[in-house]
């Protein structure tokens, strides 16, 4: 009853450095979504994914990569950290309805210094 | 573009005090509308939802009906409690499956 899980929950980037965000889902979901938090600006959405090898650029993309290689994980890279990145990171899925509730991951907290 | 208009916050009330947060909407579309909780520390989880026009959407105590009209969605309680304190997101959902946010409205419930 995993729902849907983040790793890592925490991370901390040196300007320049790149890495990758894991978000697994285990309820056969189509769609997958990937948005950033930010006070006062609330949830962005950054990339988002219809199905197995689909990707989209939402509201914020740039700075930021995604694959969905497999349909139950969606990555999101950073090539180059900067630190306008600073965010919490959160991942979603939702099933093929467009009325379907969206189930969230405990988010990626992630500082670039 | 789609977009959900909050009102800002944070809100601030006494326990049992009647709530209310203000949600509009514009959309290109025929929208579902959706509210999100936020406790500290978590990530979102659905609260209600509605998706046609004079729907009302119900839990927890909490409701918000769904008006074509006023393009409005606003969240109501008659009697909140401590637990209530949250972050609360009014989001939309239309064309592509993109779920669209609010900026979220912070409620602080005191005893």
């Amino acid at each position: 009853n995993a729902g849907v899980t983040q790793t890592p929950k925490f991370r901390v980037l040196k300007t320049g450095q790149s890495m990758t965000l894991l978000c697994a889902q285990d309820m056969n979901h189509e769609y997958m979504y990937w948005y950033r938090q930010d006070p006062g600006m609330g949830l962005r959405l950054i990339h988002y994914s219809v199905g197995e090898g689909t990707t989209a650029k939402g509201e914020v993309p740039d700075g930021y990569n995604v694959s969905r290689l497999k349909k139950q994980n969606f990555l999101l890279g950073l090539e180059s950290a900067a630190p306008s990145q600073t965010s919490v990171y959160f991942c979603a899925s939702r099933g093929e309805r467009g009325n379907t509730e969206a189930f969230f991951g405990q988010g990626t907290r992630l500082t670039v210094v | 573009g789609d977009s959900v208009t909050q009102m800002e916050g944070p809100v601030t009330l006494s326990e049992e005090a009647f709530l209310t947060i203000n949600c509009t909407y514009t959309a290109t579309g025929y929208p579902s509308l959706f509210w999100y909780v936020q406790y500290p520390g978590e990530g979102l989880q659905l609260l209600l939802k509605a998706t046609k026009a004079d729907d009302k959407g119900s839990n927890k105590g909490f409701e918000a009906t769904y008006r074509k009209e006023t393009t409005s969605f606003h969240l109501e309680k008659g009697s909140v409690q401590v637990s209530d304190s949250a972050v609360y997101f009014c989001a939309l959902s239309v064309r592509f499956q993109k779920l669209v946010f609010g900026t979220g409205t912070r409620l602080l419930v005191s005893p």
